[in-house]
Parts: C-alpha cells; structure tokens; sequence
C-alpha cells in the first residue's frame, strides 16, 4: 500500500513570494490534515478535510494561507504571501475517516520550507 | 483547553537498555486518546502506540508499553531493549472523542548510543 505523497519535499523562497504544497492521501481514505511543524515543536493542524469539505479550519492563517481538496483526493496548501515566521515543515496526514480517534493518521514525510 | 507537556526535551541511553519517556496532559474531557508518535530523521510520522482513556490495562505493542495514570494524567513510553533505529523525536498525542484534532506535546529527541 502506497503512503502519502507530497511534493516538493524542500522549498526555498523570498519573503513575500508565493509557495504551494501538494499532498496525495492513502487512496480510500477520506479524511485529510495539513499540519505545520515549526522547530523544535510539536505538528499543530491547520485544516482538516472529509472529502471535499472542510471539517476545522480554525488554525489556519486565512489571510494568507489557503487550501482545497476539490475532487476529495489530491490536495493543495497555498502560502501568499509567505512570511519569515512561515518557515517550517508542512506535513499531510490521512486516514480512513473522521471517527473520533478509533482511525490512525498516516503521516506523509513533508515539505520542508524555509522563507528568506 | 487541552495540553500536552513532554519535561524531557532530549535523552541518550545506551543500546539495549531500557528508556522512559515522560508526558502529562491536561483536558476536562473524560472520553479520550493518547498516542505517542516516532518522528526519525527521514520526517515520516508514525504511530507508535496509543491508549484509550477508558481502558485500564495499559497498551503494548512488543518493545513499547505504556504507563497510563488517568488520576495524575499522565501518560509515560518505556522502550524495552532499545535498538537504534529507536533513534528519533518522540511525540506524546492527546484527541478528545468528539473530534479528530490531535495535539502534540513539544517532543523529546531520543538518541540510542551504540
């Protein structure tokens, strides 16, 4: 069984640039997570899908941070525009559904950003 | 609100021993799960061991155990004859029932010294 993806694995880029990320879950599972990981602390959840729709997206910066599941596989974490203090690792995690903790979230091996 | 502290920001034991990692939570939720997390160098998260408040018996999974004090909310990771592929951060997880939202307590670097 494949686990999940996510590309690129490393991005450099300027102070006010734009950045995306991109995340393919475990194939079957609905439930998908964008969480940041800054160093030195623990992942915090940004935004948590089932399917296509959006479950809890009360960390996520929405000024400048955007994100879409559109057809409820593949998704997409946008920063524009990026700042110093979003320099961090973007990990994706899946699982099968949102199920109150009986259901594992499988952890893709993120995208390391580092902001200039 | 929920938290999750880890007191131990980095260890070192030698190879084959035996290791605690330490942890305590705090929530007024009475229904919920505690995971810990392995995060080695690679990045790639992955679950451990996790614990279900309302079951007493501590859980296992072959070298990893657990300590689970509901009463002092705490909840410990023993690793029995460490290897070093156990080297990596260990985070200690907390969700309520009602929903999907882990938090992670800040972790503890681990290192297994040959």
């Amino acid at each position: 069984e494949a686990g999940v993806a996510q590309s690129p694995r490393y991005k450099i880029i300027e102070k006010r640039q734009s950045v995306a990320f991109w995340c393919n879950p475990i194939s079957g599972h609905a439930t998908l997570y964008w969480y940041q990981q800054i160093l030195g602390q623990g992942p915090k959840l940004l935004i948590q899908f089932q399917n296509n729709g959006v479950v809890d997206d009360s960390q996520l910066p929405k000024d400048r941070f955007s994100a879409e599941r559109l057809k409820g596989v593949d998704s997409t974490l946008k920063i524009q525009p990026a700042k110093l203090e979003d320099s961090a690792v973007y990990l994706c995690a899946s699982s099968l559904e949102t199920s109150g903790g009986t259901e594992t979230q499988y952890f893709g091996p993120g995208t390391r950003l580092l902001v200039l | 609100a929920q938290t999750v502290t880890q007191s131990q920001p980095e260890m070192s034991v030698q190879e084959a021993e035996t290791v605690t990692l330490s942890c305590t939570y705090d929530t007024s939720e009475s229904n919920y799960y505690l995971f810990w997390y392995k995060q080695p160098p690679s990045r790639q998260m992955i679950l451990v061991i996790r614990q279900e408040a309302y079951k007493q018996q501590n859980a296992t999974e072959n070298r990893f155990s657990v300590n689970f004090q509901k009463a002092a909310k705490s909840f410990s990771l023993k690793i029995s004859d460490s290897q070093l592929g156990d080297t990596a951060m260990y985070f200690c997880a907390f969700m309520t029932a009602r929903d999907d939202k882990i938090i992670f307590g800040k972790g503890t670097r681990l290192h297994i010294l040959p």
